[in-house]
Protein backbone atom coordinates (compact mmCIF):
# COMPACT_ATOMS: atom_id res chain seq x y z
CA UNK A 1 0.00 0.00 0.00
CA UNK A 2 1.43 3.74 -0.96
CA UNK A 3 0.01 4.96 2.13
CA UNK A 4 -1.98 8.43 1.96
CA UNK A 5 -0.09 10.72 -0.48
CA UNK A 6 -0.24 14.51 -0.72
CA UNK A 7 0.31 16.95 -3.24
CA UNK A 8 2.24 18.68 -3.94
CA UNK A 9 5.05 18.25 -1.06
CA UNK A 10 5.93 22.35 -1.30
CA UNK A 11 4.25 25.06 -2.34
CA UNK A 12 5.26 28.54 -2.80
CA UNK A 13 2.92 31.33 -3.41
CA UNK A 14 2.57 34.82 -2.98
CA UNK A 15 -0.28 36.61 -0.64
CA UNK A 16 -3.64 36.26 -2.39
CA UNK A 17 -2.82 34.13 -4.57
CA UNK A 18 -5.41 31.11 -4.55
CA UNK A 19 -3.66 27.46 -3.13
CA UNK A 20 -5.26 23.69 -3.24
CA UNK A 21 -3.72 20.74 -1.51
CA UNK A 22 -4.48 17.08 -2.48
CA UNK A 23 -4.87 14.08 -0.69
CA UNK A 24 -5.27 10.77 -1.56
CA UNK A 25 -6.08 8.21 1.54
CA UNK A 26 -5.31 4.46 2.35
CA UNK A 27 -7.97 2.75 -0.13
CA UNK A 28 -10.45 1.41 2.00
CA UNK A 29 -10.50 4.13 4.82
CA UNK A 30 -13.57 5.72 5.55
CA UNK A 31 -12.40 8.77 7.58
CA UNK A 32 -9.95 11.73 6.32
CA UNK A 33 -8.66 14.17 8.49
CA UNK A 34 -6.70 17.90 7.62
CA UNK A 35 -4.09 19.23 10.10
CA UNK A 36 -2.18 22.08 9.99
CA UNK A 37 1.39 22.61 11.62
CA UNK A 38 2.89 25.17 13.11
CA UNK A 39 6.05 26.21 15.92
CA UNK A 40 3.46 28.28 17.28
CA UNK A 41 0.52 26.07 17.66
CA UNK A 42 1.41 22.62 17.01
CA UNK A 43 -0.47 20.58 15.07
CA UNK A 44 -4.03 21.53 15.19
CA UNK A 45 -7.32 18.92 13.21
CA UNK A 46 -9.04 21.47 10.54
CA UNK A 47 -11.79 18.97 9.46
CA UNK A 48 -12.16 15.39 9.04
CA UNK A 49 -14.80 13.71 7.03
CA UNK A 50 -16.20 10.09 7.62
CA UNK A 51 -17.64 8.42 4.28
CA UNK A 52 -16.80 11.66 2.24
CA UNK A 53 -19.56 13.82 4.65
CA UNK A 54 -17.89 16.47 6.42
CA UNK A 55 -18.49 16.06 9.65
CA UNK A 56 -16.95 18.59 12.03
CA UNK A 57 -15.07 21.69 10.34
CA UNK A 58 -14.96 23.63 13.36
CA UNK A 59 -10.96 23.93 13.56
CA UNK A 60 -11.21 25.89 9.92
CA UNK A 61 -9.58 29.08 10.53
CA UNK A 62 -11.84 31.52 8.97
CA UNK A 63 -13.69 31.49 5.26
CA UNK A 64 -10.78 31.58 3.41
CA UNK A 65 -10.24 28.03 3.93
CA UNK A 66 -12.59 25.18 2.25
CA UNK A 67 -12.49 21.57 1.99
CA UNK A 68 -14.06 19.09 -0.39
CA UNK A 69 -14.14 15.49 -0.21
CA UNK A 70 -15.75 13.98 -3.90
CA UNK A 71 -15.25 10.61 -3.44
CA UNK A 72 -13.84 7.96 -1.27
CA UNK A 73 -10.43 8.43 -2.95
CA UNK A 74 -9.85 12.15 -3.34
CA UNK A 75 -9.66 15.27 -0.86
CA UNK A 76 -8.74 18.84 -1.38
CA UNK A 77 -8.01 21.84 0.51
CA UNK A 78 -8.46 25.11 -0.64
CA UNK A 79 -6.87 28.25 0.59
CA UNK A 80 -8.09 31.34 -1.46
CA UNK A 81 -6.98 34.07 -1.01
CA UNK A 82 -3.82 32.97 0.78
CA UNK A 83 -2.26 34.77 2.92
CA UNK A 84 1.52 35.21 4.71
CA UNK A 85 -0.16 33.38 8.40
CA UNK A 86 -1.03 30.24 6.14
CA UNK A 87 1.79 29.33 5.87
CA UNK A 88 2.83 25.88 7.62
CA UNK A 89 2.64 22.39 6.61
CA UNK A 90 -0.15 20.85 6.02
CA UNK A 91 -1.11 16.99 7.03
CA UNK A 92 -3.65 14.76 5.61
CA UNK A 93 -4.48 11.61 7.71
CA UNK A 94 -6.81 8.53 6.98
CA UNK A 95 -8.37 5.58 9.33
CA UNK A 96 -10.25 2.73 8.70
CA UNK A 97 -13.10 1.17 10.92
CA UNK A 98 -10.35 -0.28 13.54
CA UNK A 99 -8.34 -0.62 15.64
CA UNK A 100 -8.51 3.38 14.68
CA UNK A 101 -5.27 4.30 13.90
CA UNK A 102 -4.63 7.27 11.41
CA UNK A 103 -2.29 7.35 9.09
CA UNK A 104 -0.30 10.53 8.07
CA UNK A 105 1.04 11.65 4.64
CA UNK A 106 3.99 13.02 4.37
CA UNK A 107 2.44 16.67 4.44
CA UNK A 108 2.51 20.01 1.97
CA UNK A 109 4.75 22.67 3.17
CA UNK A 110 3.09 25.78 1.98
CA UNK A 111 4.92 29.02 2.01
CA UNK A 112 2.73 32.18 1.85
CA UNK A 113 4.92 35.14 0.53
CA UNK B 1 -7.61 21.10 24.59
CA UNK B 2 -5.27 17.93 25.02
CA UNK B 3 -5.99 15.61 28.88
CA UNK B 4 -2.38 15.05 28.98
CA UNK B 5 0.97 15.82 29.99
CA UNK B 6 4.32 15.49 29.30
CA UNK B 7 7.91 16.18 29.97
CA UNK B 8 8.92 18.88 27.05
CA UNK B 9 12.25 17.24 26.68
CA UNK B 10 14.17 14.08 27.45
CA UNK B 11 17.64 12.52 26.62
CA UNK B 12 18.65 9.17 26.11
CA UNK B 13 21.86 7.35 25.04
CA UNK B 14 21.68 4.94 22.25
CA UNK B 15 20.89 0.97 22.77
CA UNK B 16 19.94 1.88 26.42
CA UNK B 17 15.85 2.10 27.06
CA UNK B 18 13.66 5.14 26.78
CA UNK B 19 10.93 5.73 29.28
CA UNK B 20 8.60 8.69 28.74
CA UNK B 21 6.16 9.48 31.03
CA UNK B 22 2.55 11.25 30.37
CA UNK B 23 0.12 11.90 33.00
CA UNK B 24 -3.87 11.70 32.18
CA UNK B 25 -5.44 12.03 35.69
CA UNK B 26 -8.50 12.87 34.15
CA UNK B 27 -8.66 9.61 31.94
CA UNK B 28 -12.19 8.25 32.14
CA UNK B 29 -12.67 4.61 32.12
CA UNK B 30 -13.38 4.11 28.72
CA UNK B 31 -11.03 5.68 26.96
CA UNK B 32 -7.60 4.88 25.58
CA UNK B 33 -3.98 5.86 25.69
CA UNK B 34 -2.62 6.12 22.38
CA UNK B 35 1.35 6.89 21.72
CA UNK B 36 2.17 8.63 18.04
CA UNK B 37 5.77 10.05 17.49
CA UNK B 38 6.83 12.17 14.64
CA UNK B 39 10.17 12.48 13.17
CA UNK B 40 11.32 15.66 12.29
CA UNK B 41 9.50 17.06 8.49
CA UNK B 42 7.32 13.50 8.76
CA UNK B 43 3.73 12.79 9.45
CA UNK B 44 2.87 11.48 12.55
CA UNK B 45 3.45 7.15 13.28
CA UNK B 46 0.96 5.27 15.53
CA UNK B 47 3.24 3.64 17.95
CA UNK B 48 0.83 1.43 20.06
CA UNK B 49 -2.32 1.95 22.36
CA UNK B 50 -3.98 0.66 25.70
CA UNK B 51 -7.11 0.49 27.92
CA UNK B 52 -5.71 -0.79 31.19
CA UNK B 53 -3.31 -3.67 30.37
CA UNK B 54 0.32 -3.49 29.39
CA UNK B 55 0.76 -3.74 25.23
CA UNK B 56 3.87 -4.37 23.53
CA UNK B 57 4.37 -4.30 20.04
CA UNK B 58 7.64 -4.72 17.53
CA UNK B 59 8.20 -0.58 18.14
CA UNK B 60 7.80 -0.32 22.25
CA UNK B 61 5.89 -1.26 25.25
CA UNK B 62 3.28 0.54 27.19
CA UNK B 63 3.16 0.39 30.34
CA UNK B 64 -0.59 2.21 31.99
CA UNK B 65 -0.47 2.14 36.05
CA UNK B 66 -3.14 0.38 37.56
CA UNK B 67 -5.31 3.67 38.56
CA UNK B 68 -4.89 4.81 34.40
CA UNK B 69 -3.92 7.96 35.55
CA UNK B 70 -0.46 7.91 34.08
CA UNK B 71 1.78 5.81 31.65
CA UNK B 72 4.96 5.25 30.21
CA UNK B 73 5.51 4.62 26.83
CA UNK B 74 9.05 2.33 26.96
CA UNK B 75 11.36 1.83 23.55
CA UNK B 76 13.71 -0.86 24.66
CA UNK B 77 17.22 0.16 22.77
CA UNK B 78 16.68 3.56 21.68
CA UNK B 79 18.87 4.47 18.37
CA UNK B 80 19.33 7.57 16.70
CA UNK B 81 16.23 6.94 14.58
CA UNK B 82 14.00 7.00 17.31
CA UNK B 83 15.06 11.40 17.99
CA UNK B 84 11.43 12.68 17.44
CA UNK B 85 8.47 14.12 18.83
CA UNK B 86 6.40 11.41 21.03
CA UNK B 87 2.72 12.47 21.73
CA UNK B 88 0.36 10.68 24.48
CA UNK B 89 -3.09 11.00 23.61
CA UNK B 90 -6.66 9.98 25.44
CA UNK B 91 -8.77 8.96 22.78
CA UNK B 92 -12.27 7.03 23.29
CA UNK B 93 -14.82 7.03 20.17
CA UNK B 94 -14.53 10.26 18.81
CA UNK B 95 -13.12 11.00 15.57
CA UNK B 96 -10.63 13.75 16.64
CA UNK B 97 -7.38 13.06 17.92
CA UNK B 98 -6.07 15.95 19.80
CA UNK B 99 -2.23 16.10 19.66
CA UNK B 100 -0.39 18.15 22.59
CA UNK B 101 2.80 19.39 22.76
CA UNK B 102 4.72 16.15 22.81
CA UNK B 103 7.87 14.93 24.54
CA UNK B 104 10.98 15.91 21.93
CA UNK B 105 13.16 12.70 22.47
CA UNK B 106 16.88 13.07 21.79
CA UNK B 107 18.87 10.24 21.52
CA UNK B 108 23.09 10.75 21.59
CA UNK B 109 25.68 8.13 20.82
Amino acid sequence: DAGVIQSPRHEVTEMGQEVTLRCKPISGHNSLFWYRQTMMRGLELLIYFNNNVPIDDSGMPEDRFSAKMPNASFSTLKIQPSEPRDSAVYFCASRGRAPYEQYFGPGTRLTVT
Amino acid sequence: DAKTTQPTSMDCAEGRAANLPCNHSTISGNEYVYWYRQIHSQGPQYIIHGLKNNETNEMASLIITEDRKSSTLILPHATLRDTAVYYCIVWFNTDKLIFGTGTRLQVFP
